[in-house]
């Protein structure tokens, strides 16, 4: 069974850095690209990073592009995105996602002071 | 950016009926390969997206057949049939053809 278990989120102050995980099993994590979306609160889906499966490519959203990095290591399953000067605006709950199209339950970050 | 417009924002639908949902793109979403990519998922109350349909018309693992995707290009249908109880939530276009990817707003269906 396909597992994808999020980590990391938290409440931070305006400015700060946070860094989120993302753990997968079930399937094997080194053949697949991965995503990062977020949903802020009451509002819809908003894509911000893509990976692909060997880290040869990245692509990230205007709204995070040059403050949130995405990364992985395959030799632990697990994927990251790494976010700096952190912004009220970027609260939300941030759900990994493979490119096939299996979701985590997400991790809530909160930016407020 | 690509924007994916759906519509309508919100559908009310008798158990049974039929239901219909356009998301229409500003650009075609055929990718240099030939395939389109372009999913529905659909985030139930208080769960993770989950995904329907991908390349248009394929639908996912162990999602039933009264969901149907259709069209081509810039324009694509989601059609549900027969609506049951647990259909309700709220619908999502995805397109992964163009850098940045993006979602549509998002159409809430609700049961009458």
């Amino acid at each position: 069974e396909v597992q994808l278990v999020e980590s990391g989120g938290g409440l931070v102050q305006p400015g700060s850095s946070l860094k989120l995980s993302c753990v997968a099993s079930g399937f094997t994590f080194s053949n697949y690209g991965m995503n990062w979306i977020r949903q802020a609160p009451k509002k819809g889906l908003e894509w911000i990073a893509l990976i692909y499966y060997d880290s040869s490519n990245k692509y990230y959203a205007d709204s995070v592009k040059g403050r949130f990095t995405i990364s992985r290591d395959n030799s632990k399953n697990t994927l990251y995105l790494e976010m700096n000067s952190l912004r009220s605006e970027d609260t939300a709950m941030y759900y990994c996602a493979t490119i096939s199209g299996f979701w985590g339950p997400g991790t809530m970050v909160t930016v407020s002071s | 950016d690509v924007v994916l417009t759906q519509t309508p924002v919100s559908l009310s639908v008798t158990l049974g009926d039929q239901a219909s949902i356009s998301c229409r793109s500003s650009q075609s979403l055929v990718y240099s390969d030939g395939n389109t990519y372009l999913k529905w998922y659909l985030q139930k109350p208080g769960q993770s997206p989950q995904l329907l349909i991908y390349e248009v018309s394929n639908r996912f693992s162990g999602v039933p057949d009264r969901f149907i995707g259709s069209g081509s290009g810039t324009d694509f249908t989601l059609k549900i049939s027969r609506v049951e109880p647990e259909d309700l939530g709220v619908y999502y276009c995805f397109q992964a053809t163009h850098d940045p990817l993006t979602f549509g707003s998002g159409t809430k269906l609700e049961i009458k």
